[in-house]
């Protein structure tokens, strides 16, 4: 059974450009949250999609939007990307409430 | 707003150590609390998960137990392995999200 699978793995992208992340949900999950991870610190939340509607947000700008499909597939797109975006970005997806979270493995993401 | 915090930020044992990894949090109106372990570079891997009308949960070696009222939780690691060097990460539910700790590195020394 898969788990949580993220692409690409690793990224480089310019000061400025655009980035898409992928992910797609374990099996039965309907539930997709993103997260960044800098280095050293704790994974802080960007925002939760379902039904394919942002139903959370996190403290990040409007720069950082995103986009789940029927099939509960997720996108994270980060535009005019600063230098201090580099991190790690994580997807996390769940079944229903009162289960936790499965992570994928995450998008490592520098910004020159 | 929700804060957890995880002390020490790094931990050295030696193997076979019986160990507990504290996490305290500020709002204990919390849904679930989940302990994460995180391999250098690599993404979260779920320990367990205690929902908040739960009291603790063990599997195999690692038990956990959630005081909401204290707003604390401790993660016991019996008889640590090498292999169970890693950061180890708490987080707490609310509302949608996770609100996580910076985590613990732990590093047992064969």
């Amino acid at each position: 059974d898969a788990g949580v699978t993220q692409s690409p793995t690793h990224l480089i992208k310019t000061r400025g450009q655009q980035v898409t992340l992928r992910c797609s949900p374990k099996s039965g999950h309907d539930t997709v949250s993103w997260y960044q991870q800098a280095l050293g610190q704790g994974p802080q939340f960007i925002f939760q999609y379902y039904e394919e509607e942002e139903r959370q947000r996190g403290n990040f700008p409007d720069r950082f939007s995103g986009h789940q499909f029927p099939n509960y597939s997720s996108e994270l797109n980060v535009n005019a990307l600063l230098l201090g975006d580099s991190a790690l970005y994580l997807c996390a997806s769940r079944e229903v409430t009162n289960y936790g979270y499965t992570f994928g493995s995450g998008t490592r993401l520098t910004v020159v | 707003k929700q804060e957890v915090t995880q002390i020490p930020a790094a931990l050295s044992v030696p193997e076979g150590e019986n160990l507990v990894l504290n996490c305290s949090f500020t709002d204990s109106a919390i849904y679930n609390l989940q302990w994460f372990r995180q391999d250098p570079g690599k993404g979260l891997t779920s320990l367990l998960l205690i929902q908040s009308s739960q009291r603790e949960q063990t599997s195999g070696r690692l038990n956990a137990s959630l005081d909401k009222s204290s707003g604390r939780s401790t993660l016991y690691i019996a008889a640590s392995q090498p292999g169970d060097s890693a950061t180890y990460l708490c987080a707490v539910e609310a509302n949608s999200k996770l609100t996580f700790g910076k985590g613990i590195t732990l590093s047992v020394r064969p």
